[in-house]
């Protein structure tokens, strides 16, 4: 059974950046056919995609447009990791933010628990 | 982007009910499409995919069906643990879009 463990600060203060964690167990990072992402949840938003990061003999990174100027999405193979990174952010960026994996690069199957992060000074 | 758009935002329905959602696409989808269900402060879990396949685990009173622009989520029989709020997302193609949720609730 693949877990999903997201850690992270809940605040964080504007033009900051964003930085998430989610500790994969019963996967792996690298494996071939997964993928693994990010996505947030606000009311004014509702569920909102934000990227994937995945390996097929190197990595790859597929981007929202609306964030793709100011995120970064990797992973620690050591530490069966990745990570997601949101600089620059405004109040505009609080949400509830889910990490995900995709098998077969199509539909997210299991999902971390959330995290909510306030973007506040 | 692809936009997908749900209806109803809400419906209330009684047990034992049949409950249909439907979720259209501003583009063909061909049948790149799941559904998800999100009980309030849980992520959301995956139900449906690839329109209407039945997620290991999913009791069979959930069902898909569509292809192209038009999807239809059936709850055939409404049981008190389906209270939740229930989401389309295509992908068909990036950035994945959802739609923007149908809550479900008992009369």
């Amino acid at each position: 059974q693949v877990e999903l463990q997201q850690s992270g600060p809940g605040l964080v203060k504007p033009s900051q950046t964003l930085s998430l964690t989610c500790a994969i167990s019963g996967d792996s990072v690298s494996g071939d056919i997964v993928a693994w992402n990010w996505i947030r949840q606000s009311p004014s938003r509702g569920l909102e995609w934000l990227g994937r990061t995945y390996y097929r003999s190197r990595w790859y990174w597929q981007y929202a447009p609306s964030v793709t100027s100011r995120i970064v999405i990797n992973a620690d193979t050591s530490k069966n990791e990745f990570f997601l990174q949101l600089e620059s952010v405004t109040p505009e960026d609080t949400a509830v933010y889910f990490c995900a994996r995709d098998y077969g690069g199509k539909y997210l199957d299991f999902w971390g628990q959330g995290t909510l992060v306030t973007v506040s000074s | 982007d692809i936009q997908v758009t749900q209806s109803p935002s809400s419906v209330s329905a009684s047990v034992g009910d049949r409950v249909t959602i439907t979720c259209r696409a501003s583009q063909d989808l061909d049948n790149w499409v799941a559904w998800y269900q999100q009980k309030p402060g849980r992520a959301p879990t995956l139900l449906i995919y690839a329109a209407s396949r039945l997620q290991s685990g999913v009791p069979s009173r959930f069902g898909g069906s569509g292809s192209g622009t038009d999807f239809t989520l059936t709850i055939s029989s409404l049981q008190p643990e389906d209270c939740a709020t229930y989401y389309c997302q295509q992908a068909n193609s990036f950035p994945r879009t959802f739609g923007q949720g149908t809550k479900v609730e008992i009369k």
